[in-house]
């Protein structure tokens, strides 16, 4: 496709079950970020992944979030026995180059843990 | 037709000018962010707004929600400003419409 592609669109899990959400960038990106957006937050970043480098991951806010990039190409993000507060919308995006302008977002995958 | 309009689509300033960078959008809206990218770097949520003016240091934010119209101005721009700055409408389902962004160059 032409554009970042995020699934599911919608995700509704109990509490204390492991989900995965996938994002597949723009084919050619090298860049791809993960964030999230709590209800009444501002964006929150997850991790960052460019090209074969160490993904930077300073923004997982706990050991039961965890990303992986396969081929430099999709991700998954997986939150590991989910809590209410993991409830967020979560954004993946990505762009041709090291941050560069002309980055693309997916239009997220809805999380609700009940 | 993007639902999310951001004018310029680049800006080179020198160090000190104010500066103002312009969005529409066309969606109902819950709420509208400002975002910053700085080369090589994450994206920081600057402002989130969903009526009037907000201010963090020298960045200030204004929203007309009767326009869909809103505007991020940087007070004595600085070199370090120097970033792409994105504008995200984020409608009543929490779905976010990106504007393409405006990438941003303050010279000394």
């Amino acid at each position: 496709g032409a554009g970042v592609s995020q699934s599911p669109s919608n995700k509704v899990t109990e509490k204390g079950k492991d989900v995965e959400l996938r994002c597949d960038p723009i084919s050619g990106h090298t860049a791809l970020y993960w964030y999230r957006q709590s209800l009444g937050q501002g964006l929150e970043f997850l991790i960052y992944f460019q090209g074969n480098s160490a993904p930077d991951k300073s923004g997982l806010p706990s050991d039961r979030f965890s990303a992986e990039r396969t081929g430099g190409s999709v991700s998954t993000l997986t939150i590991q026995r989910t809590q209410q507060e993991d409830s967020a919308v979560y954004l993946c995006a990505s762009s041709p180059g090291q941050g560069l302008y002309g980055y693309t977002f997916g239009s997220g995958t809805r999380l609700t843990v009940v | 037709k993007n639902e999310v309009e951001q004018s310029p689509q680049n800006l080179t300033a020198q160090e000190g000018e104010f500066i103002t960078i312009n969005c529409s959008y066309s969606v109902g809206i819950s709420a509208l962010h400002w975002l910053q990218q700085h080369p090589g770097g994450g994206i920081v949520s600057l402002f989130m707004l969903s009526s009037g003016k907000k201010k963090h240091g020298r960045l200030i934010a204004t929203i007309n929600i009767q326009e869909k119209h809103s505007s991020l101005h940087i007070t004595a721009s600085h070199p370090r400003d120097s970033a792409v700055y994105i504008c995200a409408a984020a409608n009543t389902g929490n779905q976010f419409y990106f504007g393409t962004g405006t990438s941003l160059t303050v010279i000394p």
